[in-house]
């Protein structure tokens, strides 16, 4: 496909379990960025990551955020003992490569989680 | 800290009208601004970029202003259609990192057929 995808599109868990979000990014997209957003709010930036470097945690709410990419492929998203606070649209992001003032953001359609 | 607002949060107009949604920024010193669509369930689309040295971009129907030193774009939408009924999000990109966003709330725009 020519876009971001996401799975699963729509996640509905019961507290204190835990979740696994996909991401697949544009092909050659080097930058691969996850966001969250709450109901009528706008997003709050989680984790990026670029190429091979570290990734950028600094937004993660919390140790039960994680998220992992290998290479320039897929990244997966893990809530680990869920709560309902966790309950959110969980959207990934990908662009050629990190910076740059007119750098661009692709957006996937997002993976809905509703924690019970 | 940079701020994003976007007022107001939900719009309704007529099919046919020009409209104005509105995004206001705490601090000038960005890179660029962006605007976005949302869908239900097909995550955002990227509308306009504005860069910091440019004062507006044109896509189509769309329009975008920029003026930074009072922290303001436009996003303006002429002849609406039902098919523009989304909610509507503008996000700069500041200096303090090359890679984030920092995001409005949005504004739901329903235009009545």
């Amino acid at each position: 496909g020519a876009g971001v995808s996401q799975s699963p599109s729509n996640k509905v868990t019961e507290k204190g379990k835990d979740v696994e979000l996909r991401c697949d990014p544009i092909s050659g997209h080097t930058a691969l960025y996850w966001y969250r957003q709450r109901l009528g709010q706008g997003l709050e930036f989680l984790i990026y990551f670029q190429g091979n470097s570290a990734p950028d945690k600094s937004g993660l709410p919390s140790d039960r955020f994680s998220a992992e990419r290998t290479g320039e492929s897929v990244s997966t998203l893990t809530i680990q003992r869920t709560q309902q606070e966790d309950s959110a649209v969980y959207l990934c992001a990908s662009s050629l490569t990190w910076g740059g003032m007119g750098n661009e953001q692709f957006f996937g359609p997002g993976t809905r989680l509703t924690v019970l | 800290k940079q701020e994003v607002t976007q007022i107001p949060a939900a719009l309704s107009v007529p099919e046919g009208e020009n409209l104005v949604l509105n995004c206001s920024f705490t601090d000038s010193a960005i890179y660029n601004l962006q605007w976005f669509r949302q869908d239900p369930g097909k995550g955002l689309t990227s509308l306009l970029l504005i860069q910091s040295s440019q004062r507006e971009q044109t896509s189509g129907r769309l329009n975008a202003s920029l003026d930074k030193s009072s922290g303001r774009s436009t996003l303006y939408i002429a002849a609406s259609q039902p098919g523009d009924s989304a909610t509507y999000l503008c996000a700069v990109r500041v200096p303090d990192s090359n890679y984030q966003l920092i995001w409005g709330a949005g504004t739901k725009l329903i235009i009545k057929p």
